[in-house]
């Protein structure tokens, strides 16, 4: 069975920077590009960011460009969010994806709550 | 960027009944769509991708089609369980770009 759970998460002031992780089991990690998809409180979703199974290719939205890094570790089968100078508009509940062969969204992890308020 | 839109916002329906939603792309995308479900404090789920792929484990009750610029998902029968807000999505380029839901409710 194919799980993704995200971790490190939590409350943090405007400008402060959070990594948060994916832990991703039953498949065969380094084959699949992995995403990050947020949800502002009774929003609906925004992608954030792509990386490929190799991770030598990442893409981002605008709204993250250049604050935000996406990034993945294949001996540990877990993929990264870092996150620097957070806005309040950052918070979110932040969910990782793996995608299928054509780079669709397959399976998704249950979130992580990220708040940045003073 | 690719914007996409879909019709209605929300949408009553009763058990038994069959509903469409519409997702209407700003340029087309070919087939390059997807549909997600949404039940409140849950992660969303994958229902189809390339306009009319149902994922694994999906009932057949969940149906995709379109391409191009207009897309629909149609669900039969709805149920209990089917009440949730609906997205699509674009994958064909960056940045992926969703639908603003539509939030399918009991009448």
């Amino acid at each position: 069975e194919v799980q993704l759970v995200e971790s490190g998460g939590g409350l943090i002031q405007p400008g402060g920077s959070l990594r948060l992780s994916c832990a991703v089991s039953g498949l065969v990690f380094r084959a699949y590009p992995m995403s990050w998809v947020r949800q502002a409180p009774g929003k609906g979703l925004e992608w954030v960011s792509i990386i490929s199974g190799s991770g030598g290719n990442t893409y981002y939205a605008d709204s993250v460009k250049g604050r935000f890094i996406i990034s993945r570790d294949n001996s540990k089968n877990t993929f990264y969010l870092h996150m620097n100078s957070l806005r309040v508009d950052d918070t979110a509940v932040y969910y990782c994806a793996n995608l299928g062969v054509d780079w669709y969204f397959d399976l998704w992890g249950r979130g992580t709550l990220v708040t940045v308020s003073s | 960027d690719i914007q996409m839109t879909q019709s209605p916002s929300s949408l009553s329906a009763s058990v038994g009944d069959s509903v469409t939603i519409t997702c209407r792309a700003s340029q087309g995308i070919g087939k390059s769509l997807a549909w997600f479900q949404q039940k409140p404090g849950k992660a969303p789920k994958s229902l189809i991708y390339a306009a009319s792929t149902l994922q694994s484990g999906v009932p057949s009750k969940f149906s995709g089609g379109g391409s191009g610029t207009e897309f629909t998902l149609t669900i039969s029968s709805v149920q209990s369980e089917d009440f949730a807000v609906y997205y699509c999505q674009q994958y064909v380029t960056y940045p992926y770009t969703f639908g603003q839901g539509t939030k399918l409710e009991i009448k």
